[in-house]
């Protein structure tokens, strides 16, 4: 079955406790994301990815590391976690080309006390 | 300035009632898409439809309907007799040529159906 995945699905850490979420496809997509959702303001990119080794920022991308070693893995790092990245976070990925529809993951809900 | 704006943040009808949620959005590229996305009280995105640019063709697909006119930048979507499994916030997204496939969303808007 064609699907993203996210994992994991449900974290509450603690301040400056570094973390990963790992995002991974099985569908072949040179474009990977990351987004945030934050009430009242929709989905803002994090980073994006449009190839193995080709990283950039996206809107919010401050607090934040990815990479992508792997064509299928976009992992996203928290290097030291605040409050304020506290959010419902996304990963989603699609064929290069523009007018495809990106198939994001079940989403992963990050609470940080 | 790439943006979407969905000013209707919560409605609320009754099962049976059509309802329209409205999507307004700007950008300066002739070539861009436009997406509507479901979120269930689930959470996980759910796509409902493309439309590019070029192609200002309403579409139906059962009960949903969408609205597309370029010459008032609106994107709407209609949902014919509601139904309670239409509870869910749907989002609005933008993405254009220049933008490396990044979407846009609109702050969504809240759609409760009550019985």
């Amino acid at each position: 079955e064609a699907q993203v995945t996210q994992n994991p699905r449900y974290l509450i850490t603690v301040t400056g406790k570094k973390l990963t979420v790992t995002c991974s496809q099985n569908m072949n997509h040179e474009y990977m994301s990351w987004y945030r959702q934050d009430p009242g303001l929709g989905l803002r990119q994090i980073y994006y990815s449009m190839n193995v080794e080709v990283t950039d920022k996206g809107d919010v991308p401050e607090g934040y590391k990815v990479s992508r070693k792997e064509k299928r893995n976009f992992p996203l790092i928290l290097e030291s976690p605040s409050p304020n990245q506290t959010s419902l976070y996304f990963c989603a990925s699609s064929l290069a080309a523009s007018y495809n529809e990106q198939f994001f993951g079940p989403g992963t809900r990050l609470t940080v006390l | 300035a790439q943006k979407v704006t969905q000013a209707q943040t919560e409605i609320s009808v009754v099962e049976k009632e059509d309802v329209t949620l409205d999507c307004v959005y700007e950008t300066r590229d002739t070539t861009y898409y436009l997406f509507w996305y479901k979120q269930p009280p689930s959470g996980e995105l759910v796509f409902l439809i493309r439309r590019n640019s070029f192609d200002e063709q309403n579409e139906i697909s059962g009960r949903y309907s969408w609205n597309f006119q370029k010459s008032t930048s609106s994107f709407n979507f209609t949902i014919t007799a509601s139904q309670v499994v239409d509870s869910a916030v749907y989002f609005c997204a933008l993405r254009y040529s220049g933008g490396y496939n990044k979407l846009i969303f609109g702050a969504g808007t809240r759609l409760a159906v009550h019985p």
